[in-house]
């Protein structure tokens, strides 16, 4: 099994629905991260969490939330899906030093 | 403003040479980390290279190096003997702040793709 599951890894969807990407480790990382990737632009960061009770906004955090359940499960939700957040989302966890970055599969968001 | 320059959208190099791949970045910290990432046409992002900003060495990972060049904010990949199968999308990305703080992020710059001509 991978140390970083995304859920799930292709998702279409309908302008104005809320939708959650789930993103799980069994790393025991602290850190966990949220990227969207769209071409041209490399990975943009979304939302960062050193720890449970820290969450952190990234560069485009507008349109999306998230929650830190548990150590291990950090989710993404769109509370109202619109077009322009099509694109491929990553999870990823690092341990305290954050001196490498692990990274889920990728969900492949379409919002139509 | 872009903190993670990547100047080069696209590179092809004949196979059996060695490729820099460019990396410029801008921080006002003093420590801070810089990674190098492969992502392959299957999508994966995999991970490369790490130098910290106090590490006096080049960080080196098989045939990848790192050429860090504290002054010149730049941290180039550099690739030897290129294979077919470096043919991919590279990233540079930076974590701004200390390892120990909770506010350090890691960001990325917007990417080169690499192909091997055989």
């Amino acid at each position: 099994d991978a140390d970083v599951t995304q859920t799930p890894r292709n998702r279409i969807t309908k302008t104005g629905k809320r939708i959650m990407l789930e993103c799980s480790q069994t790393k025991g990382h602290d850190r966990m991260y949220w990227y969207r990737q769209d071409p041209g632009l490399g990975l943009r960061l979304i939302y960062y969490s050193f720890d449970v009770k820290d969450i952190n906004k990234g560069e485009i955090s507008d349109g999306y939330s998230v929650s830190r359940q548990a150590q291990a499960k950090f989710s993404l939700s769109l509370e109202s899906a619109i077009p322009n957040q099509t694109a491929l989302y990553f999870c990823a966890t690092s341990d305290w030093r954050d001196t490498e970055a692990f990274f889920g599969q990728g969900t492949r968001l379409t919002v139509v | 403003a872009q903190k993670i320059t990547q100047t080069q959208p696209g590179m092809f190099v004949q196979e059996k040479e060695a490729v820099t791949l460019d990396c410029t970045y801008d921080t006002s910290d003093q420590s801070y980390g810089l990674f190098w990432y492969k992502q392959p046409s299957s999508g994966e992002m995999i991970f490369l290279i790490y130098q910290g900003s106090y590490d006096e060495q080049n960080a080196t990972e098989g045939r990848y190096s790192l050429n860090f060049q504290k002054a010149r904010k730049s941290a180039n990949l550099v690739i030897s003997a290129s294979q077919l199968g470096d043919s991919a999308m590279y990233f540079c990305a930076m974590r701004e702040g200390p390892t120990w703080s909770s506010a350090s992020k890691i960001i990325f710059g917007s990417g080169t793709r690499l192909s091997i001509r055989p």
